[in-house]
């Protein structure tokens, strides 16, 4: 197993459509986490998965985000209307889940452009 | 709300000299986790170093260790013998696991250049 992976890496849009991010995680993770990255910031946590349930999701998650983890590996993270604001680095980590001091470990991310 | 600050937006070091980036936080949790993540340009981000809150002994990763200071609430990264692949991103993150609860919070991370 070679890691996090996502894709696309890149994506360019026209503000208003829609967008589609996959994330495929280590294998036999059960957490699943996603985060945004703007220029000069930190990663923010935007919300995270145990198996396919969401347990807990940011307040940067406006009703136009969402994702899903239907069986409980990889996962979809969907923007409809795309607006210029949401120009940023979406990274995919992925953790065992089994104790307490557990790891995540990143995937290379998502640039999405907004025109 | 938990918050992790790190004031050194850029620093520089030599090969082979030492470096120390800075990290403080703030949380109302006794039990938590830090972590420095290394994010190298165009590249992903890898954990350098973890530490427990509860344990008092300084964690050490070959040319990596940590200061953990838990009333000061300080946790700084020293990388001594600085190498021209350290050159990188370098982020303090927190976390605290409650069962439902178990995101990363980063600071704004600190700019490192090796030169020669």
């Amino acid at each position: 197993d070679t890691g996090v992976s996502q894709d696309p890496r890149h994506k360019i849009t026209k503000r208003g459509q829609n967008v589609t991010f996959r994330c495929d995680p280590i294998s036999e993770h059960n957490r699943l986490y996603w985060y945004r990255q703007t220029l000069g910031q930190g990663p923010e946590f935007l919300t995270y998965f145990q198996n396919e349930a969401q347990l807990e999701k940011s307040r940067l998650l406006s009703d136009r985000f969402s994702a899903e983890r239907p069986k409980g590996s990889f996962s979809t993270l969907e923007i409809q209307r795309t607006e210029q604001g949401d120009s940023a680095m979406y990274l995919c980590a992925s953790s065992l889940g089994q104790t307490s001091s557990d790891t995540q470990y990143f995937g290379p991310g998502t640039r999405l452009t907004v025109l | 709300a938990q918050t992790v600050t790190q004031s050194q937006p850029e620093m520089s070091v030599q090969e082979a000299e030492t470096v120390t980036l800075s990290c403080t936080y703030d949380t109302s949790e006794s039990d938590y986790y830090l972590f420095w993540y290394k994010q190298p340009p165009s590249r992903q981000m890898i954990l350098v170093i973890r530490q427990e809150a509860y344990k008092q002994q300084n964690a050490t990763e070959n040319r990596f260790s940590v200061n953990f200071q838990k009333a000061a609430k300080s946790f700084s990264l020293k990388i001594s013998d600085s190498q021209l692949g350290d050159a990188a991103m370098y982020f303090c993150a927190y976390r605290v696991d409650t069962g439902t609860a178990s995101k990363l919070t980063f600071g704004t991370g600190t700019r490192l250049q090796v030169t020669l």
